[in-house]
């Protein structure tokens, strides 16, 4: 089974600096797709980036950035210039290839708090 | 948004009574999922569903069922509710974008079993 792991549960940034959240997973594999959710005091999930396995380049969106590193099975989320709605809980996830159903396996969460 | 509402939102019950939730979509998805979130684990997917009367277990199904008699509803039901089923419910569809499926989730359920 596949397994997620943030150690981080809570991280702080300063507004306009930059933070990097970790993330690990372990499968045996080798077509998945990793991605990073937000999910804000609405409680509603929101993706923030997606990244493919079979892709070595790094996803990009905006201010958000991944270092996927395949072969660490290390999968970090870079925030930069952060804003204050950049304040949520932040979700690591992994998703098997086309026969798992796209099931989403999520790990515990970090929270990140962003200070004026 | 990908036209996923759920029923109830909030709800409280009693250990011993069941309960059903309700997840709703009008996009006609074939994937549709439950999840619940505690603090500490995540989210954590119960049942999934590929298609009508096509459902499957996810790590934490014990107590919990699910049905789909039609593409656009999906049920969660807790036979006989405890109180470690006290969380927050997901349920979120699966949306075929760019050759990737990418889930959508739902507002949430929060369920209290007192």
């Amino acid at each position: 089974a596949q397994t997620v792991t943030q150690s981080q549960p809570e991280m702080s940034v300063q507004e306009a600096e930059t933070v990097t959240l970790s993330c690990t997973y372990d499968t045996s594999e080798s077509d998945y797709y990793l991605f990073w959710y937000k999910q804000p005091p609405s409680r509603q999930m929101i993706l923030v980036i997606r990244q493919e396995a079979y892709k070595q380049q790094n996803a990009t969106e905006n201010r958000f950035s991944v270092n996927f590193q395949k072969a660490a099975k290390s999968f970090s989320l870079k925030i930069s210039d952060s804003q204050l709605g950049d304040a949520a809980m932040y979700f690591c996830a992994y998703a098997g290839g086309e026969t798992s159903g796209s099931r989403l396996t999520f790990g515990e969460g970090t929270q990140l708090t962003v200070n004026p | 948004d990908a036209g996923i509402t759920q029923s109830p939102r909030h709800k409280v019950t009693e250990t011993g009574t069941p309960v059903t939730l309700r997840c709703h979509q009008t996009e006609n998805h074939r994937y549709m999922y439950w999840y619940r979130q505690d603090p500490g684990h995540g989210l954590r997917l119960i049942h999934y569903s590929y298609g009508v009367k096509d459902t499957d277990k996810g790590e934490v199904s014990d107590g919990y069922s699910v049905s789909r008699s039609k593409t656009e509803d999906f049920l969660l039901t807790l036979e006989s509710a405890t109180s470690s089923q006290t969380s927050v419910y997901f349920c979120a569809i699966s949306r075929a974008l760019a050759g990737y499926n990418e889930q959508f989730f739902g507002p949430g359920t929060r369920l209290t079993v007192l």
